[in-house]
């Protein structure tokens, strides 16, 4: 799978838009993008992913630039809740290979 | 509602015994997980199945055995045998078991050997 780089922390004020980018310069084709998050002693959980096309769901969107090396996951109002740590991964369409795993992450702080 | 249960979310073991850890899922999915999570560390696959009667070792199987009688259940056992038990552990399931089949985590349970 391709690697992805993602900054290690990010603040947030309460009822703003929260953008976290993630970049997976060496991502292929058959690559797709792929967002969860842990909230602090909790089992991880999805949010959304995506092949080329932006993406909406309602827990967030996800917009993946056209060439496909980078992407931002936009939590639309954050509040309290949405304070975790988020993990941006690619996943090999068709490969035997199904164990998960996430990089570090980025912690997102969500203010009041 | 659908979704994964896990129990208990904490538990206690004294070195020596055998512990089993419960995941149940009604999404009606067809492949399960088991990983390990430590502090500061990313998650690793212990066991895994793809449909009932079925399951394969993951990365790290020493000392840990599964069962998947029924579709809903694959119940982890953390044996004696294994040497540094104390973890969170974490159930997943997914619709199928293709690397790109989402999957969705239960709530996890937190092991403690004292």
């Amino acid at each position: 799978d391709a690697k992805t780089t993602q900054p290690p922390s990010m603040d947030c004020a309460e009822g703003r838009a929260a953008n976290l980018p993630c970049n997976h310069s060496t991502i292929s084709g058959n690559e797709y993008v792929y967002w969860y998050r842990q909230i602090h002693s909790q089992g991880p959980q999805y949010i959304i992913h995506g092949l080329k096309n932006n993406e909406t769901n309602e827990m967030a969107s996800l917009i993946i630039t056209e060439d496909r090396k980078s992407s931002t996951l936009i939590l639309p109002h954050a509040t309290l809740r949405d304070t975790a740590v988020y993990y941006c991964i690619v996943r090999v369409a068709g490969q035997n290979d199904y164990k998960l795993s996430f990089g570090a992450g980025t912690t997102v702080t969500v203010r009041a | 509602d659908g979704g994964i249960t896990q129990s208990p979310k904490y538990l206690f073991r004294k070195e020596g015994q055998n512990v089993t850890l419960s995941c149940e899922q009604n999404l009606n999915h067809d492949a399960m997980y088991w990983y390990r999570q430590d502090p500061g560390q990313g998650l690793r696959l212990i066991y895994y199945s793809q449909i009932v009667n079925d399951f394969q070792k993951g990365d790290i199987a020493e000392g840990y055995s599964v069962s998947r009688e029924k579709k809903e259940s694959f119940p982890l056992t953390v044996t004696s045998a294994q040497k540094n038990p104390t973890a969170f552990y974490l159930c997943a399931s997914s619709i199928r078991l293709l690397s790109t089949d989402t999957q969705y985590f239960g709530p996890g349970t937190r092991l403690t050997v004292l």
